[in-house]
C-alpha cells in the first residue's frame, strides 16, 4: 500500500518570510513518482512539479524549491519569500506501480495562508 | 474549449435521486480519473479509466457508477445520493499511466440535501 502525509494542516506567515511544506511518503515499490500541486481559493488544482526516484537532485523553479530525500522518504517543498498570491492548499501526490497500478495518492493537504 | 471541462459546476439535490457529473477533456489522454476532495482527506480516488471501455475502481467507489463509452468523456454517476456524497469532485486526466502529471478540471460542488 502507499500513503503520503502531511502533517501540517495550516501555516500561516506574513508576506517575504520563508515557508516549507513538509511531505512524507511510503511505498513498497522503488520506482515511483512524487507530485506537489496547488489549489489556490478559485478552487482549480494547479500541476507544479513530477519527481521520479531516480532523480534525487534538488529543484528550483523561481521562489519555490523541492527537496527530496529517499533515506528519509520525504519530498518537502519550499516557498522563499512568499507571497499573498502563494495563499493555497498545496498537496503532495505519490504515484507508484503494483497494488495501486500507478493511481495518484494524495495527502491530506497543507493550507497556507500569507499575510500582508 | 481545450482542456478538461467538467459540468455543472454546482449542483444541489435530494436524497435519493441520482445525479451525472460530466467530464470532458479534448487532449485525448488515454487515463481519466475521478477524486472527491473532503476536508482532512485530501483527494481520493472514486474511479478511474485506463481507455475507452476500461475502467476501474479507486478507493472510494461505493455508490457510484461510471463509464467510458468514448476516450474524451467520463461521466460520474451517484445512483441513489446520500448525505455523505456532499463532496467537491474533481475529474482529471493524463496521457499516460500514473508518471506524468495528471491535469484537472475545475471541479463540480455537490450538495446533497
Amino acid at each position: 500500500a502507499q500513503k503520503v502525509t502531511q502533517a501540517q494542516t495550516e501555516i500561516s506567515v506574513v508576506e517575504k518570510e520563508d515557508v516549507t511544506l513538509d511531505c512524507v511518503y511510503e511505498t513498497r515499490d522503488t520506482t515511483y513518482y512524487l507530485f506537489w500541486y496547488k489549489q489556490p481559493p478559485s478552487g482549480e488544482l494547479v500541476f507544479l512539479i513530477r519527481r521520479n526516484s531516480f532523480d534525487e537532485q534538488n529543484e528550483i523553479s523561481g521562489r519555490y524549491s523541492w527537496n527530496f530525500q529517499k533515506s528519509t522518504s520525504s519530498f518537502n517543498f519550499t516557498i522563499t519569500a512568499s507571497q499573498v498570491v502563494d495563499s493555497a492548499i498545496y498537496f503532495c501526490a505519490l504515484s507508484a506501480p503494483g497494488s495501486n497500478d500507478y493511481k495518484l495518492s494524495f495527502g491530506a493537504g497543507t493550507t497556507v495562508t500569507v499575510r500582508a | 474549449d481545450a482542456g478538461i471541462t467538467q459540468s455543472p459546476r454546482y449542483k444541489i439535490t435530494e436524497t435519493g435521486r441520482q445525479v451525472t457529473l460530466m467530464c470532458h477533456q479534448t487532449w485525448s489522454h488515454s487515463y481519466m480519473f475521478w477524486y472527491r476532495q473532503d476536508l482532512g482527506h485530501g483527494l481520493r480516488l472514486i474511479y478511474y479509466s485506463a481507455a475507452a471501455d476500461i475502467t476501474d475502481k479507486g478507493e472510494v467507489p461505493d455508490g457510484y457508477v461510471v463509464s467510458r463509452s468514448k476516450t474524451e468523456n467520463f461521466p460520474l454517476t451517484l445512483e441513489s445520493a446520500t448525505r455523505s456524497q456532499t463532496s467537491v469532485y474533481f475529474c482529471a486526466s493524463s496521457l499516460l499511466r500514473g508518471d506524468t502529471e495528471a491535469f484537472f478540471g475545475q471541479g463540480t460542488r455537490l450538495t446533497v440535501v
